[in-house]
């Protein structure tokens, strides 16, 4: 059971919007900024959103992050079958003193 | 370039020992706070510890408290788990990493690390 609930899964066909939530508490999303990672099968997860809703450069601005309460949600719009991938996020926890990780969503390109 | 790379993996058996290092290069890593996560066989993302620029302070998730060990060695430009009393449950792949919550985060490629009899 993660500390960060996220969907396990979202679907979407190409061109569509798609957006995938994660929800924590006031102690881990409330107080901290969320960033967001993306995995394939057999590679290391890579940065896709820093400080909630920035985006390194060379991530393409189809991707966007934003935070609210202690929810932040992952937008991809204009899906792409190179978008099916895993999407995690990520934050601090002040009162457990651990970094969490949601539970990860499979994004699905139908 | 960045470059992190993970090796002492392999397979051990329960409630035995073994020490992951991860060789960092491309980046002043005396000033960087570094990261240990791991990943079960299809399962998400956990973390597991990370230590200060100069190995003063330490944290750990408290599956491994009192088991795994971080340090490191900024002269070798090099981190360490070392990893006892080992369980099945250990079992994943361990990546080395930095910046985790900030603009420059970075992985090593991860290495195996297998709890058996």
């Amino acid at each position: 059971q993660s500390v960060l609930t996220q969907p396990p899964s979202a679907s979407g066909t190409p061109g569509q919007r798609v957006t995938i939530s994660c929800s924590g508490s006031s102690s881990n999303i409330g107080r901290n900024t969320v960033n967001w990672y993306h995995q394939l099968p057999g590679t290391a997860p890579k940065l896709l959103i820093y400080s909630n809703n920035q985006r390194p450069s060379g991530v393409p601005d189809r991707f966007s992050g934003s935070k609210s309460g202690t929810s932040a949600s992952l937008a991809i719009s204009g899906l792409q079958p190179e978008d099916e991938s895993d999407y995690y996020c990520a934050t601090w926890d002040g009162s457990l003193n651990v970094l969490v990780f949601g539970g990860g969503t499979k994004l699905t390109v139908l | 370039e960045v470059q992190l790379v993970e090796s002492g993996g392999g397979l051990v058996q329960p409630g035995g020992s073994l020490r992951l290092s991860c060789a960092a290069s491309g980046f002043t890593f005396r000033t960087h706070w570094m990261d240990w996560v791991r990943q079960a066989p299809g399962k998400g993302l956990e973390w597991v510890a990370n230590i200060k620029q100069d190995g003063s302070d330490k944290n750990y998730v408290g599956s491994v408290k009192g088991r795994f060990t971080v340090s490191r060695d900024n002269a070798k430009n090099s981190l360490y788990l070392q990893m006892n009393s080992l369980r099945a449950e250990d079992t994943a792949v361990y990546y080395c990493a930095t910046d985790l919550l900030g603009a420059t985060a970075r992985w090593g490629q991860g290495i195996l690390v297998t709890v058996s009899s």
